[in-house]
């Protein structure tokens, strides 16, 4: 499967703007670049997806490298609720949806 | 609440011991999937079902089995266990084999 990178932790101070990076530099051309969300003691949550262009929903902003080798997912005002650990994951269109998930990105935020 | 439903939240049982943990999904989803989640693995993919049908396989031991029903709710086998399968077993499902998956709460298994 195809493989990303993320920084194990970063910070942020509440109501200031978080953005998250990812490498997935052996994306192929049909994989989705996915993010979920795992807040303390509960299951991941879906945040948002993309193929190619910028995506943004009422959660977050995704932005997509022009060769797609790349992606940050953007949290225009973190709250305290924000803290957990951020999910990059490429879904690879040939095995359904078998979602692998790395070791993510822990995201504090400070008061 | 994400709509998916597991049962039971948290299981104690002994080394040699067989467990099913069962799942609900979202109204409508035919999708079901299980993963595990232990402290030094991280979230592992075990299985997934549509509609009835097993349709892609991770790592999933041989003692560890997976059904869903008719009904759609699915159900999760785990025998012979061993104090190594002590972990958070989360259900999600999905509308389709490509939509975005909806996780339930997971259920706490301690095997002592």
């Amino acid at each position: 499967d195809a493989k990303t990178t993320q920084p194990n932790s970063m910070e942020s101070n509440e109501e200031e703007p978080v953005h998250l990076p990812c490498n997935h530099s052996t994306i192929s051309g049909t994989d989705y670049i996915h993010w979920y969300r795992q807040l303390p003691s509960q299951g991941p949550e879906y945040v948002i997806h993309g193929l190619t262009s910028n995506v943004n929903n009422r959660m977050a902003s995704l932005a997509i490298a022009e060769d797609r080798k790349s992606s940050t997912l953007i949290l225009h005002r973190a709250t305290l609720r924000d803290a957990a650990v951020y999910y990059c994951i490429l879904r690879v269109s040939s095995n359904d949806y078998k979602l692998s998930f790395g070791a993510g990105t822990t995201v504090t935020v400070r008061a | 609440d994400s709509g998916v439903t597991q049962t039971p939240k948290h299981l104690i049982t002994a080394t040699g011991q067989r467990v099913t943990l069962r799942c609900s999904p979202r109204s409508g989803d035919l999708s079901v999937y299980w993963y595990q989640q232990s402290l030094d693995q991280g979230l592992q993919f075990l299985i997934q079902y549509y509609n009835g049908e097993e349709r892609a396989k991770g790592n999933i031991l041989e003692r560890f089995s997976a059904q869903q029903f008719p009904d759609l709710h699915s159900e999760l086998n785990l025998s012979s266990l061993e104090l190594g399968d002590s972990a958070l077993y989360f259900c999600a499902s999905s509308v389709d084999r490509t939509g975005e998956l909806f996780f339930g709460e997971g259920s706490r298994l301690t095997v002592l």
